[in-house]
């Protein structure tokens, strides 16, 4: 079975603060991981995914595959970060169907 | 990506009446289409996975005859809840595969008096 936990349902900081929310995953394949935001009045949409090893709107995640965490992390965010983020787990054998964490809000304060 | 929408966007009905969703896929062919379902304060809870031209993949727990999911062409999948009751009250979010990613559509806020 495959499971995604986001521990926090919410974190606020203030602006320019260093940003990480949380996301630890349960797998026993290779998974995908992904970052899903929804923005106030917004459908979902996908942040990144960790294959890209990209950086989105300044948000970067690292796989860690020995903790079996995806984290996500900002250096310095900004108020419009201020969304509902969600961690998403693809297993290898799943035909690209997805596991949702629980979902953290970000507050970020002026 | 791909524009994915939902209609209605939002629908109040009576209890033991039947209510259908539509997901549309606007400018992409869809062969796999996927319902979620979203209650208040929680994460999106996957239903089914929709396949054109065959039946859907129902998740455990989701009763197929109560969720009826037709996906009779590329661009259209419905989900009809059938004698809805008001614990089926809930956000209704489809989303279409495409170039291996999901894009979602705006989701159905269904109310069940």
């Amino acid at each position: 079975a495959q499971r995604v936990t986001q521990p926090e349902k919410l974190l606020s900081v203030f602006k320019g603060a260093p940003v990480e929310l949380k996301c630890n995953y349960s797998y026993s394949g290779s998974p995908e991981l992904f970052w899903y935001v929804q923005y106030s009045r917004q459908r979902l949409q996908l942040l990144l995914r960790h294959i890209s090893r990209e950086s989105i709107k300044g948000f970067t995640a690292d796989l860690n595959k020995g903790e079996t965490s995806f984290h996500l992390k900002k250096p310095f965010a900004q108020e419009e970060d201020s969304a509902m983020y969600y961690c998403a787990l693809s297993g290898n054998n799943a035909g690209n169907m997805l596991t949702f964490g629980g979902g953290t809000r970000l507050m970020v304060k002026p | 990506g791909a524009v994915v929408s939902q209609h209605p966007s939002r629908v109040i009905c009576k209890s033991g009446t039947s209510v259908k969703i539509e997901c549309r896929s606007l400018d992409f062919q869809a062969t796999t289409m996927f319902w979620y379902r979203q209650f208040p304060k929680q994460s999106l809870m996957l239903m089914a996975t929709s396949n054109e031209g065959s039946k859907a993949t129902y998740e455990q727990g989701v009763e197929k005859d109560k969720f009826l999911i037709n996906h009779a062409s590329l661009t259209l999948s419905t989900l009809t809840v059938t004698s809805a009751h008001p614990e089926d009250s809930s956000f209704y979010i489809c989303s279409v595969l495409g170039h291996n990613e999901q894009f979602f559509g705006p989701g159905t806020r269904l109310t069940v008096l």
